[in-house]
């Protein structure tokens, strides 16, 4: 059963702690991609990565980082010094960069 | 950067009337995909169109590009209450870097 899968589901974080979200796939694909969403908006580009073992900065960068050691894995720190961490968190896969994007169901943070 | 600008913003009708939105873009793509999001979930393709097509349809889905005015539209016929979910539009742009840049989405009611 093929498919991008994010956990968890809800995240909830204190402020001043990092906080790691988990993005796995199985479809073989090349690039990867992290978004944010806030409520009633489109999608911000975090980070992307086009191959394994290498990412870039997307437009919302700071306070992010993220790393890419397997093709199938691309997680995304968020970490203390993201100012306003609240949102929901999407991770995509595409077979190359610029394909069509496979989304997995997200990450909703809250920071308490 | 958001470069896809969807009109409307949000759109209510009755089930069974057809639902039309439009996207806008500023620079020259490779292609303009149409993407659904249910509330609360991740994106789901639905069809991609390339700078040098001009129509094409996918089930109950027809989407048509206009390079000359750089704008497109995403038709739904016969609206079913289940198309309940906000439309995101994205380009990618000859030189973007093979990203993806995202519209705000129109939310789509459809009323029993």
């Amino acid at each position: 059963d093929g498919g991008i899968t994010q956990s968890p589901k809800y995240l909830f974080r204190k402020e001043g702690q990092n906080v790691t979200l988990s993005c796995e796939q199985n479809l073989n694909h090349d690039a990867m991609y992290w978004y944010r969403q806030d409520p009633g908006q489109g999608l911000r580009l975090i980070y992307y990565s086009q191959i394994v073992n290498d990412f870039q900065k997307g437009d919302i960068a700071e306070g992010y980082s993220v790393s890419r050691e397997k093709k199938e894995s691309f997680p995304l720190t968020v970490t203390s010094a993201q100012k306003n961490p609240t949102a929901f968190y999407l991770c995509a896969s595409s077979l190359l960069a610029g394909d069509t994007q496979y989304f997995g169901p997200g990450t909703r943070l809250t920071v308490l | 950067s958001q470069q896809g600008e969807e009109d409307p913003q949000a759109l209510s009708i009755q089930e069974g009337e057809n639902a039309t939105m439009n996207c806008s873009y500023k620079t020259s793509i490779n292609n303009l995909q149409w993407y659904r999001q249910n509330s609360g979930r991740g994106l789901v393709h639905l069809i991609l169109i390339r700078s040098n097509e001009r129509e094409k349809h996918s089930g109950r889905l027809r989407v048509t590009l206009d390079t000359s005015k750089k704008s497109s539209s995403l038709l739904i016929t016969a609206s079913r209450a289940a198309d309940t979910a906000s439309y995101f539009c994205a380009t990618e742009n000859m030189d973007s870097n093979y990203q993806l840049i995202w519209g705000a989405g129109t939310k789509l009611i459809i009323k029993p």
